[in-house]
């Protein structure tokens, strides 16, 4: 599967700022997706990166507070704009690949950058 | 109702038991079924898809009834390193293309001496 990494790891921002994240990959994918992960909670999707047009947000997540970029093949970043302390979550960027768990078959599924643990003062 | 939906846990073991979750969607139009392991701090990882007959990788085994839109997973002598929190995840398909995949809160294991 693609090796995923993601910049930063962790950071801690204060209230009306807003931090860009970055999601870089080993390989050219065509689809690549950002995800929010809230304490103790499971993974939403915030939108689809597609390349070379606008993201596609899922519904109540907006361009003008997570403006997402997909300038080629193997990158994307994540903006969360203005932030507030409701922001504080793990972002995961993930990419879709091929499981090829049993010998024929083949099921698209999404592997997962390590995640940014995003704290918002 | 949840589209994912599973017992939250925590499943406390003891080493080498056999243990089995279960989980439940709402979605019959549900085409793909995976579960998916995620340690403490860490992104989930793909653990295994769940084909319609049912499929096992070592010590795990899955079955998928889509009749009753019920998804298990069933881990036979427990290890330790077991110890996480297993997501149950179903893929739709997007408007534009691609894949949405929908994730459960997540079973937490503990697996003990």
């Amino acid at each position: 599967s693609a090796v995923i990494s993601q910049k930063p790891s962790r950071d801690i921002c204060q209230r009306g700022t807003s931090l860009t994240i970055q999601c870089q990959v080993d390989s050219q994918v065509t689809m690549m997706f950002w995800y929010r992960q809230q304490p103790g909670q499971s993974l939403t999707l915030i939108a689809t990166a597609n390349q070379g047009s606008e993201a596609t947000y899922e519904s109540g997540f907006v361009i003008d507070k997570f403006p997402i970029s997909r300038p080629n093949l193997t990158f994307s970043t994540l903006t969360v704009s203005n932030m507030s302390p409701e922001d504080s979550s793990i972002y995961l960027c993930s990419v879709e690949d091929l499981d090829t768990g049993l010998a024929g078959s083949y099921t698209d599924t999404q592997y997962f950058g390590p995640g940014t643990r995003l704290t918002v003062l | 109702r949840k589209e994912v939906e599973q017992d939250p846990g925590p499943f406390n073991v003891p080493e080498g038991a056999t243990v089995a979750f279960n989980c439940t969607y709402s979605n019959s139009a549900s085409q793909s079924f995976f579960w998916y392991r995620q340690d403490c701090r860490k992104e989930p990882k793909l653990l295994m898809s769940v084909y319609s007959s049912g499929n096992e990788d070592g010590r795990f085994t899955a079955q998928l009834n889509r009749a009753s839109q019920y998804i298990s997973l069933l881990i036979r002598d427990s290890k330790l390193s077991d110890s996480a929190t297993y997501l149950c995840v179903v893929n739709g398909k997007l408007t534009g293309g691609g894949n949405k995949l929908t994730f459960g809160t997540g079973t937490q294991l503990k697996v003990e001496l």
